[in-house]
């Protein structure tokens, strides 16, 4: 059973470091990996979508990078801002049939502090 | 503006009240879903459906009940055998037979037992 795992659960920094945000994966048949900001109370913005066959994905300040044999993908924030405040899901998509299985995180509750 | 479209935003149920909460896409998505969002645990998805007229369980579906007669809506009834209704819950859709696709998500309604 695909389980997938956030670490820190929270993290606070100071405005204008660069931080990285940790998930891992105990299933390595993956399809996609996707991440999503989430806002409180708020849905879900995905942010980035690394496939199985990438290393990396890239837009503006935020980079993921996915190591499917390690289980692991990692989302870098450069220059952190107050705005980026919120908490960040990753998601692992496992392919049953004809239809997207996304398996969950619990999420990493990010605090920038100006 | 393509997207999904979640109502209400807050619902209030009585015990033992069936409600319904409303999901919509413009997206020509075929995939659509229902996940609900509990603190510190992550999504879990409650039913899906490739096609109108086709749903499948999921990982929770106990107490719900789902119904598909449009490509464009997907709305979940929580049934007065859900013990435990209160929670956030997400709508989600994808393209059909897209593994490597992305996942949009509604805004969520948060559902609150009275």
């Amino acid at each position: 059973k695909q389980e997938v795992t956030q670490i820190p659960a929270a993290l606070s920094v100071p405005e204008g470091e660069n931080l990285v945000l940790n998930c891992s994966f105990t299933d390595s048949a993956i399809y996609n990996l996707q991440w999503f900001r989430q806002d409180p109370g708020k849905g879900l913005t995905s942010l980035l979508l690394i496939q199985s066959s990438q290393r990396e994905q890239t837009s503006g300040r935020l980079n993921a990078s996915l190591d499917k044999s390690s289980g692991r993908s990692t989302l870098y924030i450069a220059a952190s801002q107050p705005g980026d405040s919120a908490t960040y899901l990753c998601a692992a998509n496992l392919y049953g049939g004809a239809t997207n299985k996304l398996i969950f995180g619990t999420g990493t509750l990010l605090a920038v502090q100006p | 503006d393509g997207g999904i479209t979640q109502s209400p935003k807050y619902l209030f149920r009585k015990e033992g009240q069936n409600v319904t909460l409303s999901c919509e896409q413009n997206l020509n998505h075929d995939a659509m879903y229902w996940y609900r969002q509990d603190p510190g645990q992550g999504l879990r998805l409650i039913y899906y459906s490739q096609i109108v007229n086709d749903f499948q369980k999921g990982d929770i579906a106990e107490g719900y009940s789902v119904s598909r007669e449009k490509k464009e809506s997907f709305p979940l009834t929580v049934t007065s055998a859900q013990k435990n209704p209160t929670a956030f819950y997400l709508c989600a859709s994808s393209p059909k037979g897209q593994a490597r696709a992305e996942a949009f998500f509604g805004q969520g309604t948060r559902l609150t037992v009275v």
